[in-house]
């Protein structure tokens, strides 16, 4: 059981150019959020999904864009990446809101250099 | 729009004194709340969860209280020890199931 992965675990990527952070689970977990963290501070998050085909926007959404064709996968996309990008970015995914214990599981971290 | 804070932003405690981490939100509609821990350039552990319908949770030296009514959550640690040293985080989750984090408060326990 491999739990939340999440690729690659580090990049560089000069400004402008686009790149898709990966994040698989293995769980069968309906709920699963991107979030960023920056030095110093807590994570702030960017989307979320309740379930395949199914998104919402976050606290800062601006500049990423999502999916979720499946229920593993929850890829983050930066299109045109911009130097305020750079961050530790985290996935995770809980069961569900039934879930008796409602753990989140996180994945370790991508973290991202924009140039 | 759920805003989480917790205060203070960092605390020094010498080892063996009993502390309290505090977390406070907007909305008092939540779902959950969790406490984490996350050693410095690591990832996240799960502390402790709450559901809403409860007032506190505990393991070994840590409770987390919840008091959904005034937005606040503590999570008291007893005995500090030098490995307790990471940062706390908080989080926040609605009906929904969006959530959201509170900026952490950075634990240094010295011996």
């Amino acid at each position: 059981n491999a739990g939340v992965t999440q690729t690659p675990k580090f990049r560089i990527l000069k400004i402008g150019q686009s790149m898709t952070l990966q994040c698989t689970q293995d769980m069968n977990h309906n709920y699963m959020y991107w979030y960023r963290q920056d030095p110093g501070m807590g994570l702030k998050l960017i989307y979320y999904s309740v379930g395949a085909g199914i998104t919402d926007k976050g606290e800062v959404p601006n500049g990423y864009n999502v999916s979720r064709s499946t229920t593993e996968d929850f890829p983050l996309r930066l299109e045109l990446a911009a130097p305020s990008q750079t961050s530790v970015y985290f996935c995770a995914s809980i069961l569900g809101q039934t879930s008796s214990t409602g753990e989140l599981f996180f994945g370790e971290g991508s973290r991202l250099t924009v140039l | 729009k759920q805003e989480v804070t917790q205060i203070p932003a960092a605390l020094s405690v010498p080892e063996g004194e009993n502390l309290v981490l505090n977390c406070s939100f907007t909305d008092s509609a939540i779902y959950n709340l969790q406490w984490f821990r996350q050693d410095p350039g690591k990832g996240l552990t799960s502390l402790l969860l709450i559901q809403s319908s409860q007032r506190e949770q505990t393991s070994g030296r840590l409770n987390a209280s919840l008091d959904k009514s005034s937005g606040r959550s503590t999570l008291y640690i007893a005995a500090s020890q030098p490995g307790d040293s990471a940062t706390y985080l908080c989080a926040v989750k609605n009906q929904g199931g969006k959530l959201i984090f509170g900026q952490g408060t950075e634990l240094s326990v010295k011996p």
